[in-house]
């Protein structure tokens, strides 16, 4: 069965400073890999993603993710984080292959917690 | 822009009640999706659609039903609401398969 872990529940860090969420998966077949941004009392919105290509995805807002098939892994960084990036990231993945119906397997989250 | 609307932020429910959760899509999409989010648990898939009059159980499906009449509405159906179902309930849309999902504001249920 295929499942995805976020290795951390939370994260603080001060302002300015570099952030890593970690997010590890597991599946028999080849996956396409989402990471989301959940702001408080809001619903999900997509961060970035990797279908194919680059393994080297990026977002408008700084934030990148390295897709490392051989260490079955998506970490979400960014270089200096705002106060504006608290917020809950959900890792999530769907599988590529023809019968798939497409639904999204997500990670129980990572609290990022930016303080001034 | 693509919009997910759900027909309610906040619900407060009786125990025993049959309650309905509206999610509407605008982009023709032909897959929907029924998730609930609890803390510490992440988004846990309730049931899923691929087409009209098509369903699908996900993870957790008990205590659920589902109703997909026409291509842009799904409806979530507690059909007597329990206690334990007091939760975040997000609806999610997708236009084919694999890729990124949409998502709804959310209805925050209290079943009291």
């Amino acid at each position: 069965a295929q499942s995805v872990t976020q290795l951390d529940s939370q994260v603080p860090v001060f302002e300015e400073a570099p952030v890593e969420l970690r997010c590890n998966y597991s599946s028999s077949v080849s996956v396409y890999l989402f990471w989301y941004v959940q702001y408080p009392n809001q619903g999900l919105q997509l961060l970035l993603k990797y279908l194919s290509g680059s393994t080297l995805v990026e977002s408008i807002n700084g934030f990148e993710a390295e897709f490392n098939k051989s260490q079955t892994s998506f970490h979400l960084r960014k270089p200096s984080v705002h106060i504006s990036d608290t917020a809950e990231y959900f890792c999530a993945v769907s599988l590529n292959y023809g019968g798939s119906q497409g639904n999204l397997i997500f990670g129980k989250g990572t609290k990022l917690s930016v303080k001034p | 822009d693509v919009k997910v609307t759900q027909s309610s932020r906040y619900l407060v429910k009786r125990t025993g009640e049959k309650v309905f959760l509206e999610c509407v899509q605008d982009m023709d999409h032909e897959n929907m999706f029924w998730y609930r989010q609890d803390p510490g648990l992440g988004l846990r898939l309730i049931y899923f659609s691929y087409d009209v009059k098509m369903k699908e159980k996900g993870d957790i499906p008990e205590g659920y039903s589902v109703s997909r009449e026409k291509k842009e509405r799904f409806s979530l159906i507690l059909e007597s609401a329990s206690t334990n179902q007091t939760s975040m309930y997000l609806c999610a849309s997708s236009p084919r398969m694999n890729t990124e999902a949409f998502f709804g504001q959310g209805t925050r249920l209290t079943v009291v």
